[in-house]
């Protein structure tokens, strides 16, 4: 079945040490995001690719970095974690026509928890 | 800018009980409007999805309406299940050039036998 995958779904890292966070998906589709979701909390968008064309939203803090070495994959780095920082990491994917009526597909997410 | 609200939850109900997940929003455009469901550790499905006004969106059940005069896309279901307890979001997409989903904040279902 036609998928996004997300690796691990469990990461525990230390304060201040950087993770990396792994998406692919067997869809072909061009546009790929990164979601933050807390606790009880809507997700919410912290960037996306549509192919190569990374969009940061206005409030992503600096310390989220992403990369999309080619269309099936797509990477979520944290460089120095805080505490405020653990949470769920929801990557998504679309196909990428019509934006109105594009419709976003979301792997299992992968739950961050930082000491 | 774009927003949505839904009910406040959490909402409790017994099976087979009669389900209804308000859900009404403001757009810059004319968005389209899902919904989507997360069950307990993990993450969001698709639901049901409207691209246009009148449109009914169903799945497994639920059912919404796009109901433009009333700037509301409201989740039914006919007769709940055990295992439709989960958090269900609203959201909303006004398009544009922009691929951003706007959720709103989720309500708990918990459905007990």
């Amino acid at each position: 079945d036609a998928m996004v995958i997300q690796n691990p779904r469990y990461q525990v890292t230390q304060f201040g040490k950087p993770v990396t966070l792994s998406c692919s998906q067997t869809l072909n589709h061009n546009v790929m995001y990164w979601y933050q979701q807390k606790s009880s909390q809507a997700p919410k968008l912290l960037f996306h690719y549509y192919d190569k064309d990374f969009n940061n939203e206005a409030d992503t803090p600096d310390n989220f970095q992403s990369r999309r070495p080619n269309t099936s994959f797509c990477f979520l780095d944290i460089r120095s974690p805080g505490l405020g920082d653990a949470a769920m990491y929801l990557c998504a994917t679309s196909r990428g026509g019509e934006p109105r009526t594009d419709t976003q597909y979301f792997g299992p997410g992968t739950r961050l928890t930082v000491l | 800018g774009d927003s949505v609200t839904q009910m406040e939850g959490p909402v409790t109900l017994s099976e087979e009980a009669f389900l209804t997940i308000n859900c009404t929003y403001t757009a810059t455009g004319y968005p389209s409007l899902f919904w989507y469901v997360q069950y307990p550790g993990e993450g969001l499905q698709l639901l049901l999805k409207a691209t246009k006004a009148d449109d009914k969106g169903s799945n497994k059940g639920f059912e919404a309406t796009y109901r433009k005069e009333t700037t509301s896309f409201h989740l039914e279901k006919g007769s709940v299940q055990v295992s439709d307890s989960a958090v269900y979001f609203c959201a909303l997409n006004s398009g544009g050039s922009n691929y951003k989903l706007t959720f709103g904040k989720g309500t708990l279902l918990t459905v007990n036998p």
